[in-house]
């Protein structure tokens, strides 16, 4: 079975410092995807990122990167000039190609002004 | 665009009560519609996918008599909690696939049931 495992339960930054949110996954399947979510206050669920896994170039949107390893089978988000409406939950998600996402245990991010 | 609505937001409702709740796709067509349930400060966790047209596939250890689903357009799928006991009570999401090639998911506001 899949699995996605995020080990920082909770992670603080600095308004406008750089932070990098760590996830890892488990899959014996050669092609899917990987999603960072994002889960503010009001609990509705955004998409910040997205990732191909045949695609050797990591995905940027913005302030949003993310640092793919796909041997290593690691996926962390970094985020730059943080924000204080970054502060959120933020799943990191994998699917395979039957669509359904297994998702991590959640990071919780706090913006510290 | 992909925007997915849930109604109601928020309901309470008394033990041995069904309730409803429904999930829309407004500006496009899903074929595949997910519901998932949210405890406080947990991670989502999948409860059924909803095809257009055909029965619902369960997760393991996910009852299919206490939480019913119907997919009955492309546009709408219902989710009924039957005879709701407050260990029922949770955060419900939906979330509805927007195209096949990028394999993503937008989701709704989420339904807050407490069961009294």
């Amino acid at each position: 079975a899949q699995t996605v495992t995020q080990s920082q339960p909770e992670m603080s930054v600095q308004e406008a410092e750089t932070v990098t949110l760590s996830c890892t996954y488990d899959t014996s399947e050669s092609d899917y995807y990987l999603f960072w979510y994002k889960q503010p206050p009001s609990r509705q669920m955004i998409l910040v990122i997205r990732q191909e896994a045949y695609k050797q170039q990591n995905a940027t949107e913005n302030r949003f990167s993310v640092n793919f390893q796909k041997a290593a089978k690691s996926f962390s988000l970094k985020i730059s000039d943080s924000q204080l409406g970054d502060a959120a939950m933020y799943f990191c998600a994998y699917s395979p190609s039957n669509e359904k996402l297994t998702f991590g245990t959640g990071t919780r991010l706090t913006i510290i002004p | 665009g992909a925007v997915v609505s849930q109604h109601p937001s928020w309901v309470i409702c008394k033990s041995g009560t069904s309730v409803k709740i429904e999930c829309r796709s407004l500006d496009f067509q899903a074929t595949t519609m997910f519901w998932y349930r949210q405890f406080p400060k947990q991670s989502l966790m999948l409860m059924a996918t909803s095809n257009e047209g055909s029965k619902a596939t369960y997760e393991q250890g996910v009852e299919k008599d206490k939480f019913l689903i119907n997919h009955a357009s492309l546009t709408l799928s219902t989710l009924t909690v039957t005879s709701a006991h407050p260990e029922d009570s949770s955060f419900y999401i939906c979330s509805a696939r927007v195209d096949r090639a990028y394999n993503e998911q937008f989701f709704g506001p989420g339904t807050r049931l407490t069961v009294l």
